[in-house]
């Protein structure tokens, strides 16, 4: 799986638009781009997934860029509850083996009043 | 909809006892995926099944450590002669077989284990 690079720590004001960012800039064709999230003592979160095209859901967006070797999540409107560390992780699709997911350091979100 | 359910969430053991670990994976979920999170570190991926099979356990330790899914029941995580560096989280995750659509891996809330 393709490594990615991403900030250690960000912080974001309460209300305001998170936006963290993701380089995977030697991706495959056949890698789809994985964002989680882990919330202190919890089990990660996922949150969205996305191969080449933008994706929405009802936690966030994620936008790749069209050589897909950067990404960012987008958290419209960050709450104290989003402070987390988060994840991105880039993933074979398809019928292989290994498919496991692969986590980084990820980036330390930390959200604040 | 039930999610991915593991038992127990906190588990003591002295040290050389056997430690299993429960994992139950979503309705329709038929791959099953063990990490583990050491005290402060991030998610190590430990072994990767699918029912009656192991299909990579690349990430388990060679000794001590043991996974299996049987036809019927949850997975389950063995750790033989527990130490106390086994004091960790170890969280399990499923997804469905299909994944040419780029299928999601949901988890669990994790276990903890404390060897003392």
């Amino acid at each position: 799986d393709a490594k990615t690079t991403q900030p250690t720590s960000m912080d974001c004001a309460e209300g305001r638009a998170a936006n963290l960012p993701c380089n995977h800039s030697t991706i495959s064709g056949n890698e789809y781009v994985y964002w989680y999230r882990q919330i202190h003592s919890q089990g990660p979160q996922y949150i969205i997934h996305g191969l080449k095209n933008n994706e929405t859901n009802e936690m966030a967006s994620l936008i790749i860029t069209e050589d897909r070797k950067s990404s960012t999540l987008i958290l419209p409107h960050a709450t104290l509850r989003d402070t987390a560390v988060y994840y991105c992780i880039v993933r074979v699709g398809g019928e292989t083996s290994g498919s496991r997911l692969t986590f980084g350091e990820g980036t330390q979100l930390t959200v604040n009043p | 909809n039930a999610g991915v359910m593991q038992n127990p969430r906190h588990l003591v053991r002295r040290r050389g006892q056997e430690a299993r670990l429960r994992c139950s994976p979503m309705k329709g979920h038929s791959h099953v995926y063990w990490y583990r999170q050491l005290p402060e570190e991030g998610l190590k991926f430990m072994v990767y099944l699918q029912k009656e099979n192991i299909i990579d356990e690349s990430g388990m330790p060679k000794e001590r450590f043991s996974a299996e899914f049987p036809k019927e029941g949850p997975s389950i995580l063995r750790i033989q002669q527990v130490v106390r560096g086994d004091s960790a989280a170890y969280f399990c995750a499923s997804s469905p077989p299909n994944y040419s659509s780029g299928n999601t891996i949901y988890f669990g809330e994790g276990s903890w284990l404390t060897v003392v």
